[in-house]
């Protein structure tokens, strides 16, 4: 069974600071891991990975993948209080054409004025 | 910016009475998804649909669950009887690709 483990669960910061949340996972047949921002409803889409060692960044946030390490973080610097927001990782395991997400239980970022 | 949309926002329903979710995936996708959200808990994957058949389900998927794509645009969920235990925020989402899937805003059930 496919298995996403993220730390740290919560995060309190204060505006300014660097975050680094961390994702682990065990995936059977791994094709991509995703990085989504959850603050009410939807789950909104931040990053795709599929290669070790290359960084994908958009603005204050970046990503790398450790293929065989199993691990990926998402880092965001000078953060503000609009990234208070749940993060989710979530890891796409193939097997023909079931491209199905397994996502982790999340990690909640406050960050304060 | 094209979008996934899901009507409605919320459904309030009573125990054992169907419910149809519906949504609008992004319209070149062929990849579409069911996954729900129970109150304080993870993102779970229920269906995947591809080919106009679906391609997967999980365990929650049982028979009281059904995926129908009835015309080009539309993607909906049907539960059958609903049960208190299905009360839960269901999102659709859809994919060009199967990896990048992007969510729709939500649909909240809520079962009485």
């Amino acid at each position: 069974e496919d298995k996403v483990v993220q730390s740290p669960l919560s995060l309190v910061v204060h505006e300014g600071d660097t975050v680094t949340l961390n994702c682990s996972y065990e995936v059977t047949n791994f094709r991509s891991l995703l990085w989504y921002k959850q603050e009410k409803k939807a789950p909104t889409f931040l990053f795709m990975l599929t290669s070790s060692g290359i960084e994908k960044k958009s603005g204050r946030l970046s990503s790398i993948l450790d293929k065989k390490e199993l691990f990926s973080i998402l880092n965001i610097t000078a953060t503000q209080t609009g990234d208070s927001a749940v993060y989710l990782c979530a890891v796409v395991g193939s097997g023909g054409s079931n491209y199905k997400l397994t996502f982790g239980k999340g990690t909640l970022l406050t960050v304060n004025p | 910016e094209p979008e996934v949309t899901q009507t409605p926002s919320h459904q309030v329903t009573q125990m054992g009475q169907e419910v149809i979710l519906r949504c609008v995936p992004i319209s070149n996708h062929l990849y579409f998804y069911w996954y729900r959200q129970i109150l304080g808990q993870k993102v779970e994957f229920l269906v995947s649909f591809y080919n106009n058949e679906i391609s997967e389900k999980s365990e929650i998927f049982d028979d009281q669950f059904s995926v129908e794509r009835p015309d080009g645009s539309n993607f909906t969920l049907k539960i059958r009887s609903t049960k208190l235990e299905d009360s839960a925020m269901y999102f659709c989402a859809s994919s060009s690709d199967g990896d990048t899937q992007y969510f729709g805003p939500g649909t909240r059930l809520t079962v009485l």
